[in-house]
């Protein structure tokens, strides 16, 4: 079945640090793919999406690029703050019995320091 | 921005017996909402599917007679664990659709239920 694969964390950066947390995936099709943010205490919220080769999405300085030929979707920063310390979660889309459904990665937490 | 609720945040339990979570769609109405599950240091697995007014769709290897879901209107969906074990200890976290969204999935994410069975 298809599955998302995110690097293993914590990760932890000072601020203005570059941030690029990798994501690949495997999948039959064309998936949309997503990453979603969840700050301490909250859900789960969109950043960004990409639904077809070669797109990028942003967001709040996240910048993600669909790289079907190497199946990645890595989410890159060029300078982090505090704000941005979460749990980054990568995701997949896939199309079973007539509806859409998320598949995640399991999640990479990102801790920024001042 | 889409708002979702549950309820409660944080709930123990004694083995055996049922508890219920409730997710709610504040400002918007969902036709779909999802059930996931996920353990430490794990990703969110998707539990079960509901749609307002039918019964749920279950995922491979769910019990449908151990986690019940009903989701009876357009802003509330209910998940209970019946005759709860502590194998069932876990962070339950629902998500709902937007009725009037676009093409594209986007689901808005509760905050998500500590469950702890003792």
């Amino acid at each position: 079945g298809n599955s998302v694969t995110q690097m293993e964390g914590p990760v932890t950066l000072s601020e203005e640090a570059f941030l690029t947390i990798n994501c690949t995936y495997t999948a039959t099709g064309y998936p949309s793919l997503f990453w979603y943010v969840q700050y301490p205490g909250e859900g789960l919220q969109l950043l960004l999406k990409a639904t077809k080769a070669d797109d990028k999405g942003s967001n709040k300085g996240f910048e993600a690029t669909y790289r079907k030929e190497t199946t990645s979707f890595h989410l890159e920063k060029g300078s982090v703050q505090v704000s941005d310390s979460a749990v980054y979660f990568c995701a997949l889309s896939e199309r079973r019995g007539g509806s859409e459904k998320l598949v995640f990665g399991k999640g990479t937490k990102l801790t920024v320091n001042p | 921005g889409a708002v979702v609720s549950q309820h409660p945040s944080r709930v123990i339990c004694k083995s055996g017996t049922s508890v219920k979570i409730e997710c709610r769609s504040l400002d918007f109405q969902a036709t779909t909402m999802f059930w996931y599950r996920q353990f430490p240091k794990q990703s969110l697995m998707l539990m079960a599917t509901s749609n307002e007014g039918s019964k749920a769709t279950y995922e491979q290897g769910v019990e449908k007679d151990k986690f019940l879901i009903n989701h009876a209107s357009l802003t509330l969906s209910t998940l209970t664990v019946t005759s709860a074990h502590p194998e069932d200890s876990s962070f339950y976290i629902c998500s709902a659709r937007d009725r009037a969204g676009g093409p594209w999935v986007v689901q808005y994410f509760g905050p998500g239920t500590r469950l702890t069975v003792t």
